[in-house]
């Protein structure tokens, strides 16, 4: 299994600001994948994070709106711009190694309330 | 475009009783996960079935797949308090790794 860590794990942002989350693997990954998930809801893919080149965002996710990095094949991060009270939700990152293997872990979590 | 349901979306159960939730889904699927997640925390990973006819059970959850009828189960015998949770289901596309969640099936065991 791969461990997964986020940070900030919650926080509480003023409208108008912008908040990055960090998502740091324990081990070299494939695939690193950013999902939302409303309060009470099912999860949404935001976006595929690739290595060195642009994300691949999904229909409803724009890049101006949350751009992603990944530098490393291990390190991802998702800003959250401009944010208003409907980002409020839980950020999580996903990881695998690879069609073949399976298996997508998942991180903790990243809690966003915006006010 | 890959769509997963699940049924029932809220199950209230007593322990000892036996239940099973369905996960149907409208395309081709490389492979079937089913998760759990406790409220506050993230998902934790159940089972990943990787074929037609796949199997897996550990403790009192047993998970199996249907890939003809598009479909994949998640059976609960005797069932016990600490299995309250939400169950979700999630496909991924032919060829890609992103998953499609279904909608989750919050259960509740009661005493």
């Amino acid at each position: 299994s791969a461990v997964i860590s986020q940070k900030p794990s919650r926080d509480i942002c003023q409208r108008g600001t912008s908040l990055t989350i960090q998502c740091q693997v324990d081990s070299q990954v494939t695939m690193m994948f950013w999902y939302r998930q409303q309060p009470g809801q099912s999860l949404t893919l935001i976006a595929t994070a690739n290595q060195g080149s642009e994300a691949t965002y999904e229909s409803g996710f724009v890049i101006d709106k949350f751009p992603i990095s990944r530098p490393n094949l291990t390190f991802s991060t998702l800003t959250v711009s401009n944010m208003s009270p409907e980002d409020s939700s839980i950020y999580l990152c996903s990881a695998g190694r690879g069609r073949n293997t399976g298996e997508l872990f998942f991180g903790e979590g990243s809690r966003l309330t915006v006010l | 475009e890959l769509k997963v349901e699940q049924n029932p979306l809220f199950l209230s159960m007593q322990e000892g009783k036996n239940y099973t939730i369905y996960c149907n889904y409208s395309t081709t699927s490389d492979r079937l996960y089913w998760y759990r997640q406790d409220p506050g925390k993230s998902l934790e990973s159940l089972f990943v079935l990787l074929s037609n006819g796949a199997v897996k059970q550990e403790g009192r959850l047993m998970a199996s797949l249907d890939t003809k009828a598009r479909l994949s189960t998640l059976h609960i015998t005797a069932a016990v308090h600490d299995l309250s949770a939400t169950y979700f289901c999630a496909g991924n596309s032919q060829g890609a790794q992103k998953l499609v969640f279904g909608q989750g099936t919050r259960l509740t065991i009661n005493p």
